[in-house]
């Protein structure tokens, strides 16, 4: 199975709206509505931000949304924030049944 | 709360077997619909997905490491383990231990994550 794909980087200013893209195929994102989004600072545990390509766990802002069109699922971070500056993991089932990731997104608050 | 903590040997010769145990803490391993995870993170890379126990004992695998791993459950000491056998410098990573809720994407439980560095 391949990666998904994210872009490798993506910057914002505070207070801006930023989206960051997964692409899969009709294989994995494209034929399950079960898209994960994950937050993760370097050496921390990864978070998760957004489940099921749209619930937001509690706790979690809700400047985080998630969505899907087709074989690509994004999540946007509204209101950008300088704590927002981390890396983003998008991951989706499969149908092997199996589990995929992107490879990671580094988002930059400028 | 549920806590999930990984432990084993943080230096693993090349050609061996890699073995690493989640105890969970905070609820039991046998009850509602949970799948056990092992995901891994080579340094400077992104996050790949190793494979997954039910309760039950089903399991599932990364194609791309299938021929290589197994994961077994031990609901009596409420633990998972992963082995992952012939491993290589490309296995040296920082590994996690994950709960999903059954039926949804939901990885909301993590454990902080252990290194394991392949080296003679």
């Amino acid at each position: 199975q391949s990666a998904l794909t994210q872009p490798a980087s993506v910057s914002g200013s505070p207070g801006q709206s930023i989206t960051i893209s997964c692409t899969g195929t009709s294989s994995d994102v494209g034929g399950y509505n079960y898209v994960s989004w994950f937050q993760h600072y370097p050496g921390k545990v990864p978070k998760l931000m957004i489940y099921d390509v749209t619930n937001r766990p509690s706790g979690v802002s809700n400047r985080f949304s998630g969505s899907k069109s087709g074989n690509t699922a994004s999540l946007t971070i509204s209101g950008l924030q300088a704590e927002d500056e981390a890396d983003y993991y998008c991951t989706s089932y499969t149908s092997s049944t199996s589990w995929v990731f992107g490879g990671g997104t580094k988002l930059t608050v400028l | 709360q549920v806590q999930l903590q990984e432990s084993g040997p943080g230096l693993v010769n090349p050609s061996q077997t890699l073995s690493l145990t989640c105890t969970v803490s905070g609820g039991s391993i046998s009850s509602g619909t949970y799948y056990w995870s092992w995901i891994r993170q080579p340094a400077g890379k992104g996050l790949e997905w190793i494979g997954q126990i039910f309760t039950s004992g089903s399991t599932t695998y990364n194609p791309s490491l299938k021929s290589r791993v197994t994961i077994s459950i031990d609901t009596s000491t409420n633990q998972f383990s992963l082995k992952m056998s012939s491993v290589t410098a490309a296995d040296t990573a920082v590994y996690y231990c994950a709960r999903r809720v059954g039926g949804t994407s939901n990885f909301a439980y993590w454990g902080q994550g252990t290194l394991v560095t392949v080296s003679s």
